[in-house]
C-alpha cells in the first residue's frame, strides 16, 4: 500500500522556470513532510520541511504548500537552475507517535526534474 | 562534523550469500534507520536502532537484520541474498527526535 503518492514521474522546464511538483498522503497521523534531493550515485538530501500547522513555507528558492484538509502538499523551485536536475522525493512521518519506528519516514516514488538551459 | 558514512560503495555478491553492510551515524546522532532504495524508487523503511535496540521494522523478511554499536555505528545483514535484494542500500541517522535526517550515499549491492 502505497501510502505517500508523488506526481509528476518526470519533469522538464526551461531554466528560470517554476517546476511545481506534488504529493497526496493517506494517513491522517503524518504531522512532519520533508523533501529531499538526490543526485545520482548519492544518497538524498533535506531541503525543506513543513508542519501541518502552517500552509506555506519558504527557504531560497524552494517553497513548500500545505493543505492539510485535502492531505495534499507541494514543491515549488523558483528560478529555477541547470544544477537544481535532480530527483525529488517527497516524505511523511509522524513526530508525535512515539511506538515502535517511530519517525520512520515514507516515500513517494519521486520525480526526475531536468533543468534545461 | 562528519556526515554518514557507508562502506562498501559498491558490492557485487551471488545468490545465497550473506553480506555486511556498514554505517558510521553523524556525530552527536543516536538514532540508525537504514532504507533500500530500488532503481527508480523512493527508499523503503527497512528497520531502526535506537540505544542498540531495533525498535521498528518495516515490511521486510528476518533475513534482513541489523545491530547498533556503542558509538552509534551500525550493520545491516542481509541472509541468502535472492536477485531481487538488488537496491542501493541507505543508512540515515538523527537525533532522534524525527527530524533533520541525514543520509549516507548508500552501499550500491548487486546480486547475480
Amino acid at each position: 500500500q502505497q501510502q505517500v503518492k508523488q506526481s509528476p514521474q518526470s519533469l522538464i522546464v526551461q531554466k528560470g522556470g517554476i517546476p511545481i511538483i506534488n504529493c497526496a498522503y493517506e494517513n491522517t497521523a503524518f504531522d512532519y513532510f520533508p523533501w529531499y534531493q538526490q543526485f545520482p550515485g548519492k544518497g538524498p538530501a533535506l531541503l525543506i520541511a513543513i508542519r501541518p500547522d502552517v500552509s506555506e513555507k519558504k527557504e531560497g528558492r524552494f517553497t513548500i504548500s500545505f493543505n492539510k484538509s485535502a492531505k495534499q502538499f507541494s514543491l515549488h523551485i523558483m528560478d529555477s537552475q541547470p544544477g537544481d536536475s535532480a530527483t525529488y522525493f517527497c516524505a511523511a512521518s509522524s513526530l508525535t507517535w512515539s511506538g515502535a519506528g517511530s519517525y520512520q519516514l515514507t516515500f513517494g516514488k519521486g520525480t526526475k526534474l531536468s533543468v534545461i538551459p | 562534523e562528519t556526515g554518514v558514512t557507508q562502506s562498501p560503495t559498491h558490492l557485487i555478491k551471488t545468490r545465497g550469500q550473506q553480506v555486511t553492510l556498514r554505517c558510521s551515524s553523524q556525530s552527536g546522532h543516536n538514532t540508525v534507520s537504514w532504507y533500500q532504495q530500488a532503481l527508480g524508487q523512493g527508499p523503503q523503511f527497512i528497520f531502526q536502532y535506537y540505544r542498540e535496540e531495533e525498535n521498528g521494522r518495516g515490511n521486510f523478511p528476518p533475513r534482513f537484520s541489523g545491530l547498533q554499536f556503542p558509538n552509534y555505528s551500525s550493520e545491516l545483514n542481509v541472509n541468502a541474498l535472492e536477485l531481487d535484494d538488488s537496491a542501493l542500500y541507505l543508512c540515515a541517522s538523527s537525533s532522534g527526535q524525527g527530524v533533520g535526517y541525514t543520509f549516507g550515499s548508500g552501499t550500491r549491492l548487486t546480486v547475480v
